[in-house]
C-alpha cells in the first residue's frame, strides 16, 4: 500500500468542524483513500472512501485533491464522541485483502 | 441489523489451554477475517475467508486455526494458547474483497494469556 502520512494529533473545539489531512504524494491512479476511525477500546469504525472524486455521507465529507497527493476529511460538527484515533489509508488493487493502519491522527474534542 | 458481533468480549486463558473466537455477520457478506491487535500497534491479518467452505492463510496464521461453514459464521480457534496471542482480536466482513468495498468491523475480543 502506499505510505500515508497524518499529523498525530489535533484538538478540535465542541460543534466547529474537524478538518484532518492526509498525504499520499505516492498513491497511484487505482489506488483509494480510505478512512477509519478507532475510538478507545472499540473496534475500527469506517468512515468514507473515495478515488478522485469528493465524496460526503452522513458522517463526514471527503476532499481529495486533484493530483490526488493528499485529502483532507471533514468532520462537520465535530461531538465529543468523535474522540478517536483517525486512519488514512490508501488501498491498491490487489489480492492483499488486509487494512493496513498506520500511526493515525488523535483527535480530541474539547467542549 | 446487528452487523458483525463477537463473542467473547473478555477472556483470560491459561497458556495451553484452547479457546474459540466467534464471529457472525448479518449483512449477507461473502467476505470476512480476523485481525489481531497489540497495545499501540496496528492491525494484522491472521486469516480471511471469501465465502463459504474456502478460508486462507493472512500475515500472521500461526497459533490459529479458522472454518467457514456458513455466510454469517467465521470462528478462529486458538490451539495451545501463548503469551504472546495476547491481544485484541478482531473480525469484520465485507461485502467483496475488492478495494471499492469497505470492511466492518466487530466490537472486539480482550483475549490475555497467563
Amino acid at each position: 500500500d502506499a505510505k500515508t502520512t497524518q499529523p498525530p494529533s489535533m484538538d478540535c473545539a465542541e460543534g466547529r468542524a474537524a478538518n484532518l489531512p492526509c498525504n499520499h504524494s505516492t498513491i497511484s491512479g487505482n489506488e483509494y483513500v480510505y478512512w477509519y476511525r478507532q475510538i478507545h477500546s472499540q473496534g475500527p469504525q469506517y468512515i468514507i472512501h473515495g478515488l478522485k472524486n469528493n465524496e460526503t455521507n452522513e458522517m463526514a465529507s471527503l476532499i481529495i485533491t486533484e493530483d490526488r497527493k493528499s485529502s483532507t476529511l471533514i468532520l462537520p460538527h465535530a461531538t465529543l464522541r468523535d474522540t478517536a484515533v483517525y486512519y488514512c489509508i490508501v488501498r491498491e488493487r490487489s489480492n492483499d485483502y488486509k487494512l493496513s493502519f498506520g500511526a493515525g491522527t488523535t483527535v480530541t474534542v474539547r467542549a | 441489523n446487528a452487523g458483525v458481533t463477537q463473542t467473547p468480549k473478555f477472556r483470560i486463558l491459561k497458556i495451553g489451554q484452547s479457546m474459540t473466537l466467534q464471529c457472525t455477520q448479518d449483512m449477507n457478506h461473502n467476505y470476512m477475517y480476523w485481525y489481531r491487535q497489540d497495545p499501540g500497534m496496528g492491525l494484522k491479518l491472521i486469516y480471511y475467508s471469501v465465502g463459504a467452505g474456502i478460508t486462507d492463510k493472512g500475515e500472521v496464521p500461526n497459533g490459529y486455526n479458522v472454518s467457514r461453514s456458513t455466510t454469517e459464521d467465521f470462528p478462529l480457534r486458538l490451539e495451545l494458547a501463548a503469551p504472546s496471542q495476547t491481544s485484541v482480536y478482531f473480525c469484520a466482513s465485507s461485502y467483496s474483497g475488492d478495494v471499492s468495498y469497505e470492511q466492518y468491523f466487530g466490537p472486539g475480543t480482550r483475549l490475555t494469556v497467563t
